[in-house]
């Protein structure tokens, strides 16, 4: 089992609709969630993080966290043909694990 | 604030040869990182430096990579003798402190393909 779970993609969703982009993790011990969002040929860019079970609200992202079924997810709301790229989810316990990354493509 | 700065961003060397890559991290990062990137896959972490020691590198093919971080700041990491495997994107990252409640930040990045 991989510590840190992403469906590859790609995930297509049309502009303006909710993308929904899902992790799992393996570790229980696990205190610190991220997602970071890679551009093709680019380093990953840090775009939300979120410590504590619930939801976290910043602009068009929500992060989604659930510790009980180790289940963190991001939601972009009103999705824009720009927010097409890769994103990490990365996990952080005694290290910090990164998932392989969802392909999100907005078409517009 | 100036961001995490690495160079090269592109280097092309035959198998065998040696490499290095240099990072800057952000002006008061105590923590560095320095992670692999193979395509298609996430970052790898390769080791962390807290200040000028190492925490972690259990991931590091000791065989063939070191780091070094002088002085706490910059670092270093070379490859000698490369294998083709080692074709991947190096990421060098700084965080304020150690533990893993603190966000990284990444540089460009150096891309590195090997012949």
């Amino acid at each position: 089992q991989k510590e840190v779970e992403q469906n590859s993609g790609p995930l297509s969703v049309p502009e303006g609709a909710i993308a929904s982009l899902n992790c799992t993790y393996s570790d229980r011990g696990s205190q610190s969630f991220f997602w970071y969002r890679q551009y093709s040929g680019k380093s990953p860019e840090l775009i939300m993080s979120i410590y504590s079970n619930g939801d976290k609200e910043d602009g068009r992202f929500t992060a989604q966290l659930n510790k009980a079924s180790q289940y963190v997810s991001l939601l972009i709301r009103d999705s824009q043909p720009s927010d097409s790229a890769t994103y990490l989810c990365a996990v952080g316990g005694n290290k910090l694990v990164f998932g392989a990354g969802t392909i999100l493509r907005v078409k517009s | 604030e100036a961001g995490v700065a690495q160079s090269p961003r592109y280097k092309i060397i035959e198998k065998r040869q040696s490499v290095a890559f240099w990072c800057n991290p952000i002006s008061g990062h105590a923590t560095l990182y320095w992670y692999q990137q193979i395509l298609g896959q996430g970052p790898k972490l390769l080791i962390q430096f807290q200040n000028n020691g190492v925490v972690d590198d259990s991931q590091l093919p000791k065989d063939r990579f070191s780091a070094e971080r002088l002085k706490g700041v910059d670092s270093t990491l070379k490859i000698q003798p490369a294998k083709l495997e080692d074709s991947a994107v190096y990421l060098c990252a700084s965080s304020l402190s150690g533990g893993f409640l603190q966000p990284q930040h990444f540089g460009d990045g150096t891309r590195l393909s090997i012949l």
